[in-house]
């Protein structure tokens, strides 16, 4: 089954712990994309990746860091999480570029104490 | 920079009755425009999406939109809601082009109910 995946679904933890939230896909897409859902806010994009090794800003990035070592895998990053980065985070996959369809995971709750 | 915005944050409409969910974009060139759907606990997905092509663009579960570029907008419509319809909707633009800034920005989503 095409999917993506994401691990874990959600996460508490603490202020200055570092964690990764890992995600997958099994489409063979190119683009890769990291999103923040907040209320009243809707999803603001926080890293994207136009392929392997080719990672770029969106609008919200202070605070992540990604990889892109293989095409299928794309985690992110908190170095030292912060309560204001408790969220709803999604990860998305597009066959070549942000024109195509994007594909969405089941989302990662995180609450950061 | 290009941006989007979705007027109503919450939309209530009976069964039956017309669905219109409205979103106006900002953009210096030509952009691409996508609808999407997450119902409770899910990620979203695609309902539609407008490249350029015909204006009209039909979508599933019944949407539709038009791109209307005098007017900046992409307004989602349904002629008659249904109970399943229940979600929230997000308007979505990128741009064409050869910018290396190929960020997606999306509007910050409308509630629809559906009242029976």
């Amino acid at each position: 089954e095409a999917q993506v995946t994401q691990n874990p679904r959600y996460l508490i933890t603490v202020t200055g712990k570092k964690l990764t939230v890992t995600c997958s896909q099994n489409m063979n897409h190119e683009y890769m994309s990291w999103y923040r859902q907040d209320p009243g806010l809707g999803l603001r994009q926080i890293y994207y990746s136009m392929n392997v090794e080719v990672t770029d800003k969106g609008d919200v990035p202070e605070g992540y860091k990604v990889s892109r070592k293989e095409k299928r895998n794309f985690p992110l990053i908190l170095e030292s999480p912060s309560p204001n980065q408790t969220s709803l985070y999604f990860c998305a996959s597009s066959l070549s570029s942000r024109y195509n369809e994007q594909f969405f995971g089941p989302g990662t709750r995180l609450t950061v104490l | 920079a290009q941006s989007v915005t979705q007027l109503g944050s919450h939309v209530s409409v009976s069964e039956g009755a017309l669905v219109l969910l409205r979103c106006n974009y900002s953009s210096s060139v030509p952009p691409y425009l996508f609808w999407y759907v997450q119902y409770p606990n899910q990620g979203l997905q695609l309902l539609l999406k407008y490249t350029s092509a015909a204006t009209l663009v039909k979508g599933i579960n019944g949407f539709e939109a038009e791109f209307k570029k005098s007017e900046t907008s992409f307004h989602l419509t349904k002629p008659s809601a249904h109970m399943s319809d229940a979600a929230e909707y997000f308007c979505a633009v990128t741009t064409v082009g050869y910018s290396s800034a190929s960020k997606i920005i999306f509007g910050s989503g409308t509630r629809l109910s559906i009242r029976p």
